[in-house]
């Protein structure tokens, strides 16, 4: 079974700061996809970023990248120079080779402090 | 990035009645959607998935009976919560893609179902 496990339920960073958003996963394909979503508190979930299983390269997308390591099965958020806007629940996510399903982990709510 | 809409936005209905929910995807063809329930401070559940032309696949523990889904176009699927009770009050979202296996899926705004 597929298993999405982020273990910081809340996060307080400083604006301008970094933070990193913890995500480890459990499968035992060899092909999955690997997210980042974005629920502010009016609900509607915003796309991130995305990494593959077969991607050497950590993905990045501005201000996000995602700090892959395949070998420990962690897939942690790395928000640079955080805003304000940043606050938010942060929910890691997990596509099946088949493309069908997709795990999330419980998340983990963003408070940005000015 | 490809835009699913979703109606309503929030209803509130009485317990014994019955809610529809449409899931649109915009601006593509979805021959795949996806249902997800979440309760509130909790992560999104994965209800059923819904093919274009075919039955529903629903997750272990779903009642297909109490949830119907029907996806008859391409950009559109139909979640109705059947004699809704206070227990059925959630957040309710869809999402879509634009071919199976692709890499993103694309989320509605969401629907927040209140049973009194």
């Amino acid at each position: 079974a597929q298993k999405i496990t982020q273990t910081q339920p809340g996060m307080f960073v400083q604006e301008k700061e970094a933070v990193t958003l913890d995500c480890t996963y459990d499968t035992s394909d060899q092909s999955y996809g690997l997210f980042w979503y974005k629920q502010p508190s009016s609900g509607e979930m915003i796309f991130l970023i995305y990494q593959g299983s077969y991607d050497e390269q950590n993905a990045t997308e501005g201000r996000y990248s995602l700090n892959f390591q395949k070998a420990r099965k962690s897939a942690n958020l790395v928000i640079s120079a955080s805003q304000l806007g940043d606050s938010a629940m942060y929910f890691c996510a997990m596509r099946d080779p088949t493309g069908n399903q997709f795990y999330f982990g419980t998340g983990t709510s963003l408070t940005v402090i000015p | 990035g490809a835009v699913v809409s979703q109606h309503p936005s929030r209803v509130i209905c009485k317990s014994g009645t019955s809610v529809k929910i449409e899931c649109r995807s915009l601006d593509f063809q979805a021959t795949t959607m996806f249902w997800y329930r979440q309760f509130p401070k909790q992560s999104l559940m994965l209800m059923a998935t819904s093919n274009e032309g075919s039955k529903a696949t629903y997750e272990q523990g779903v009642e297909k009976d109490k949830f119907l889904i029907n996806h008859a176009s391409l950009t559109l699927s139909t979640l109705t919560v059947t004699s809704a009770h206070p227990e059925d009050s959630s957040f309710y979202i869809c999402s879509a893609s634009l071919a199976l296996g692709y890499n993103e899926q694309f989320f509605g705004p969401g629907t927040r179902l209140t049973v009194l």
